[in-house]
């Protein structure tokens, strides 16, 4: 059974760089055909997808974020991770990771979850 | 960007009720669409891929349609377990877009 786990700091300074890392069992990062994402909640509002990399490092990003987003990954540990620079109050959310599956001719979004972690951007 | 009109944002039914829950896309998608449920505090899970196929686990009383741009999650029978709040994902076009959701509450 294929889980994810968010992790990183809970409280993030304006103007600073949020960083979260997902850790992945019961599946290989590097197995292929896989986009792993990131997607947030800001507090009672709904959901936005902030993008995906793949095993191969493939990248997209939501142009809404885009110019403040780096995700990356790291074979050898299982995990892939997520950079938001340039953090406002407006970033403080509830993140996370999932998995989005391309290995056929279509493509389907966003199962498993991880359980979310929630990031505060305040000074 | 692709938009998805969720109605309605919010409504009210009991126990054995049957509860239709409506999308629709600004574009056509073909049936790139996939319902999620999310309870207060957790992860939102899907339960519907492709439109109109049940995620293995998910009950039966949980199906999708399609009609054009027109996208349907019913639950039929409703239980305790599906008070939560519903949401529709595009999967056609990026960037990959979410309905504004449908809470569900208790009558």
């Amino acid at each position: 059974q294929v889980q994810l786990q968010e992790s990183g700091p809970g409280l993030v300074k304006p103007s600073q760089t949020l960083s979260l890392t997902c850790t992945v069992s019961g599946a290989s990062i590097s197995s292929g055909g896989y986009y792993w994402s990131w997607i947030r909640q800001r507090p009672g509002k709904g959901l936005e997808w902030i993008g995906y990399i793949s095993d191969s490092g493939s990248t997209y990003y939501n142009p809404s974020l885009k110019s403040r987003v780096i995700q990356s990954v790291d074979m050898s540990k299982n995990q892939f991770s997520l950079k938001l620079l340039s953090v406002t109050a407006a970033d403080t959310a509830m993140y996370y990771c999932t998995r989005y599956d391309c290995r056929g001719t279509s493509c389907y979004p966003f199962d498993p979850w991880g359980q979310g972690t929630l990031v505060t951007v305040s000074s | 960007d692709i938009q998805m009109t969720q109605s309605p944002s919010s409504l009210s039914a009991s126990v054995g009720d049957r509860v239709t829950i409506t999308c629709r896309a600004s574009q056509g998608i073909k049936n790139d669409l996939g319902w999620y449920q999310q309870k207060p505090g957790k992860a939102p899970k899907r339960l519907i891929y492709a439109a109109s196929s049940l995620q293995s686990g998910v009950p039966s009383r949980f199906s999708g349609s399609a009609s054009g741009t027109e996208f349907t999650l019913t639950i039929s029978n409703l239980q305790p377990e599906d008070f939560a709040t519903y949401y529709c994902l595009q999967h056609n076009t990026y960037p990959l877009t979410f309905g504004g959701g449908t809470k569900v509450e208790i009558k």
